[in-house]
C-alpha cells in the first residue's frame, strides 16, 4: 500500500533557529496539507498545497510541494516557544483519500 | 463562530460497554469523517461520511459504528467488539472537493 514517510521524528531546537521537516510518499499526490496539534487537541490546519512546485508561506511557515509530487516540505524560520507541538503531513491521492505522516514532534528550547 | 465541537472532552468505557462520541459542524461542510489517534503514529481513518445517509468504512472500521442523518452531525459509537479502544479521537470535515480538512478538538477515551 501507500506509504507516506515524515521525518525526522522529532528535533529539539533552540529559540530563534530554524526548522526544516519533509514527507516523502510512494505514491503521487494531488494535494499536500500541512497540520500542528498542541498536546491533548486537534490538529489546527497551516498550509495547504495544491499544484506540483507550489511555494506558500504562512508568517513564518514556508511549505512546498515537491516537483515529483511525491513530497513536500516544511519549514519554521525563527523559532519561538509557542512553536512546540507535533506537525503533520497529510497528501491526497487520486482517489481523495488523505494519508498522514506519523508526525514530528518539535521541542524548542530557550 | 463557525467550528468543529467535540464532546464529551473525556470519556470512560468499562468492559462490554458500547459509548457515543458526538462530533457537529456548522461549516455548512459535505464531508465529515472520524480518526483515531494512538501515541506516535499517524492519524488512522475509521469512518467517513460524504452525504448525508451515507457513510463509508475506513482502514479500520471493525469495532466501530456511525450514523450521518443530518448534515451537522456524525456521531461515533465505540462497540464492545472493539477490543482496544483507548485512543484519541478526532471528528473533521471537509467541503465538497474534500481538498481540506478542519478537525474538532478530540475526545479521549479511556477504558476502566
Amino acid at each position: 500500500g501507500q506509504q507516506l514517510n515524515q521525518s525526522p521524528q522529532s528535533m529539539f531546537i533552540q529559540e530563534g533557529e530554524d526548522v526544516s521537516m519533509n514527507c516523502t510518499s510512494s505514491s503521487i499526490f494531488n494535494t499536500w496539507l500541512w497540520y500542528k496539534q498542541d498536546p491533548g487537541e486537534g490538529p489546527v490546519l497551516l498550509i495547504a498545497l495544491y499544484k506540483a512546485g507550489e511555494l506558500t508561506s504562512n508568517g513564518r511557515l514556508t511549505a512546498q510541494f515537491g516537483i515529483t509530487r511525491k513530497d513536500s516540505f516544511l519549514n519554521i524560520s525563527a523559532s519561538i516557544p509557542s512553536d512546540v507541538g507535533i506537525y503533520f503531513c497529510a497528501g491526497r491521492n487520486s482517489w481523495g483519500k488523505l494519508q498522514f505522516g506519523a508526525g514530528t514532534q518539535v521541542v524548542v528550547t530557550p | 463562530d463557525g467550528g468543529i465541537t467535540q464532546s464529551p472532552k473525556y470519556l470512560f468505557r468499562k468492559e462490554g460497554q458500547n459509548v457515543t462520541l458526538s462530533c457537529e459542524q456548522n461549516l455548512n461542510h459535505d464531508a465529515m469523517y472520524w480518526y483515531r489517534q494512538d501515541p506516535g503514529q499517524g492519524l488512522r481513518l475509521i469512518y467517513y461520511s460524504q452525504i448525508v445517509n451515507d457513510f463509508q468504512k475506513g482502514d479500520i472500521a471493525e469495532g466501530y459504528s456511525v450514523s450521518r442523518e443530518k448534515k451537522e452531525s456524525f456521531p461515533l459509537t465505540v462497540t464492545s467488539a472493539q477490543k482496544n479502544p483507548t485512543a484519541f479521537y478526532l471528528c473533521a470535515s471537509g467541503g465538497a472537493r474534500e481538498e481540506t480538512q478542519y478537525f474538532g478538538p478530540g475526545t479521549r477515551l479511556l477504558v476502566l
